[in-house]
């Protein structure tokens, strides 16, 4: 079973609607979870960290439910570029030393149509 | 706009031989990652470095593979001798290598990528 696991899609949802997935994880020791944004054959670029509390930036919301060791992304009134593929970034447990190990989901590709 | 850059942008080399990519992290920056992308494995870390040290390359072939910061400007990814198996796209990501409550300083900013072709 891998440490971090996404539903890779694709998710396709129209111009204006609002898309939801979530990510999973192993090590409930984990500190800190984010949300990459991956173009077609492009670097994966930081979308927003994921705070305990649950955040929202613009039309993005993440949340993190360390109960059932998931964190969520919500994009609300889709965009056209907003088609792409999600990472979701799991930083493990860290030693004094280390920073643990980030692991990477396989991501989720949306696809907003007209 | 700092960014962290990697040098070539894309590499076509022929089995056996060697291949060095090259990253400049952002300034300030110090940790230092390397990861491989392909479409059947998807992102993997090779190794990291915090202050120049590896920290960990536990995910790196050692047989063939090996990284290292010459100065906290440059970190280098050698594969000697190359395989067709390596073909993969290679990223280099910086960060800053704390966090408090706060903040999430342990962001990572990713370079363009390697786009490696090993025939």
């Amino acid at each position: 079973r891998k440490e971090v696991e996404q539903d890779p899609g694709p998710f396709n949802v129209p111009e204006g609607a609002t898309v939801a997935f979530n990510c999973t994880y192993s090590n409930s020791a984990s500190q800190s979870f984010f949300w990459y944004r991956q173009d077609c054959r492009k670097e994966p670029k930081l979308l927003m960290s994921v705070y305990s509390s649950g955040n929202e930036d613009g039309r993005f919301t993440a949340q993190l439910n360390r109960a059932s060791q998931y964190i969520s992304l919500l994009i609300r009134d889709s965009k056209l570029s907003d088609s792409a593929t999600y990472l979701c970034v799991v930083n493990g447990e860290r030693t004094t030393d280390s920073w643990g190990k980030f692991q990477f989901g396989a991501g989720t590709q949306v696809v907003v149509t007209p | 706009d700092a960014r962290v850059t990697q040098t070539p942008r894309h590499k076509v080399t022929e089995m056996g031989q060697e291949v060095t990519m090259r990253c400049q992290p952002i300034l300030g920056h110090n940790t230092v990652f390397w990861y491989r992308q392909t479409m059947m494995q998807g992102l993997e870390l090779l190794a990291y470095f915090r202050n120049r040290a590896p920290l960990d390359d536990s995910g790196m072939p050692k047989d063939r593979f090996s990284a290292e910061m010459p100065d906290a400007t440059l970190a280098t990814l050698k594969i000697q001798p190359s395989e067709p198996r390596d073909s993969a796209v290679y990223f280099c990501a910086s960060g800053l290598g704390r966090r408090t409550a706060q903040t999430h300083t342990d962001t990572q900013y990713f370079g363009p990528g390697t786009r490696l072709t090993v025939l």
